[in-house]
């Protein structure tokens, strides 16, 4: 049982947009600790989508936005393509556990 | 470019002990630090600790107190991940992940990876 909870799936034809939840509490993302998003590539490392809530780093198409709101995350994705489809996850810091939790991961499928 | 290059994969019995390496190249070791996360086969990312490039000083997450231990080697800019008393439900892809502080711990991101290495625990 993952600390954060996100969907385990969504999905969504090319060209729509989707969103991806991460549900937190009030000693992680309610506590206002930075959320971060990873996109996973089937058989490959993770790599940084989103950073500090709504930073994208050099190179991640402005299609991908972050967002935050109380004790929850969202990841945006408009204009759906094909390469999109992998699986993405959040992360924060939660102060009970002293150190970095992440979501159990939502599997996006591009249909 | 910035890159971290892991060690191969390892197959270890259950009570062993196993040390990843993770080398760093393209940026200044000593002002970052280093996470360790793995991943078991068709799971989901965990968070196991982190250390200073900088003086070594380290966090680890509570569920691997006592059975981890990383360290560096800012001679060769190579951080050292330690997981002993291995059981198979340890067998997982192991990633280290560079940290943009090498002050303290603080719950940033991870950018970028090393490409993983299989750990097997099997008798």
């Amino acid at each position: 049982q993952s600390v954060l909870t996100q969907p385990p799936s969504v999905s969504g034809a090319p060209g729509q947009r989707v969103t991806i939840s991460c549900s937190g509490s009030s000693s992680n993302i309610g506590a206002g600790y930075d959320v971060h998003w990873y996109q996973q590539l089937p058989g490959t490392a993770p790599k940084l989508l989103i950073f500090g809530n709504s930073n994208r780093p050099s190179g991640v198409p402005d299609r991908f936005s972050g967002s935050n709101s109380g004790t929850s995350a969202s990841l945006a994705i408009t204009g759906l393509q094909a390469e999109d489809e992998a699986d993405y996850y959040c992360q924060s810091y939660d102060s009970s556990l002293s150190g970095s939790v992440f979501g159990g991961g939502t599997k996006l499928t591009v249909l | 470019q910035v890159q971290l290059v892991q060690s191969g994969a390892e197959v270890k019995k259950p009570g062993a002990s196993v040390k990843v390496s993770c080398k760093a190249s393209g940026y200044t070791f000593t002002s970052y630090g280093i996470s360790w996360v793995r991943q078991a086969p068709g799971q989901g990312l965990e968070w196991m600790g982190w250390i200073s490039g900088y003086n070594g000083n380290t966090n680890y997450a509570q569920k691997f107190q006592g059975r981890v231990t990383m360290t560096t080697d800012t001679s060769t800019n190579t951080a050292y991940m330690e997981l002993r008393r291995l059981r198979s439900d340890d067998t997982a892809v192991f990633y280290c992940a560079r940290d943009p502080n090498s002050s303290g711990y603080y719950g940033d991101w991870f950018d970028p990876w090393g490409q993983g290495t299989l750990v097997s625990v099997s008798s």
